[in-house]
């Protein structure tokens, strides 16, 4: 069974902090990496996708990706109030995506 | 910018009757997909569609479901019969060139069974 695991939360950081969400992945034969952002009874919206090892950076926020180990990780800074959400790793396996059950982040003032 | 449409936003229905929920994917993509999120779980993939035929489908997806391209802008899933445990969230979501390419989700439609 391909399993992505995440903890699962409440991770609260203050406003302007530096948030650090993780994610492993069972499946070494993953080739692609998203993160989404879902808001509570909302669909999930694609912040990042990073495909090799190393750091993809956009804006706030940085993946990082280390195959050796099956880790993926995504780094929000200057955290805003809007960044409070449920964030899902996903991982890809053959034509479609595993989740994991996702990191649920409170930006505090 | 390109979005993926689904109707209806919610669906009320009864233990046992059909139910079809619909999907515009993004124009120029290839490759379709639906996926289901009960209150308070993950998201979960139920199948894969490409060149008209299912590529992919999870153990979920049994002869209950079916989907279909009926047209060249629409992509349906149908559930025959429904049960209780259907109630959940229905995602559809589409991409471009390859399988291993960013997904894009629709808002989703609310499913009840009562």
């Amino acid at each position: 069974q391909k399993e992505v695991e995440q903890n699962s939360g409440p991770l609260s950081v203050p406003e302007g902090a530096i948030a650090s969400l993780n994610c492993t992945y069972s499946d070494r034969g993953s080739q692609s990496f998203f993160w989404y952002r879902q808001y509570s009874g909302k669909s999930p919206e694609l912040i990042m996708s990073i495909y090799s090892n190393g750091d993809k950076e956009d804006g706030r926020f940085t993946a990082q990706l280390n195959k050796a180990s099956q880790y993926v990780s995504l780094l929000i800074r200057d955290s805003q109030p809007s960044d409070s959400a449920t964030y899902l790793c996903g991982v890809s396996s053959a034509s479609k995506i595993i989740f994991g059950s996702g990191t649920r982040l409170s930006i505090r003032p | 910018e390109p979005e993926v449409t689904q109707t209806p936003s919610h669906q009320v229905t009864q233990m046992g009757q059909e139910v079809i929920l619909r999907c515009v994917p993004i124009s120029n993509h290839l490759y379709f997909y639906w996926y289901r999120q009960i209150l308070g779980q993950k998201v979960e993939f139920l199948v894969s569609f490409y060149n008209n035929e299912i590529s992919e489908k999870s153990e979920i997806f049994d002869d209950q479901f079916s989907v279909e391209r009926p047209d060249g802008s629409n992509f349906t899933l149908k559930i025959r019969s429904t049960k209780l445990e259907d109630s959940a969230m229905y995602f559809c979501a589409s991409t471009g060139t390859s399988g291993y390419n960013e997904q894009f989700f629709g808002p989703g439609t609310r499913l009840t069974v009562l």
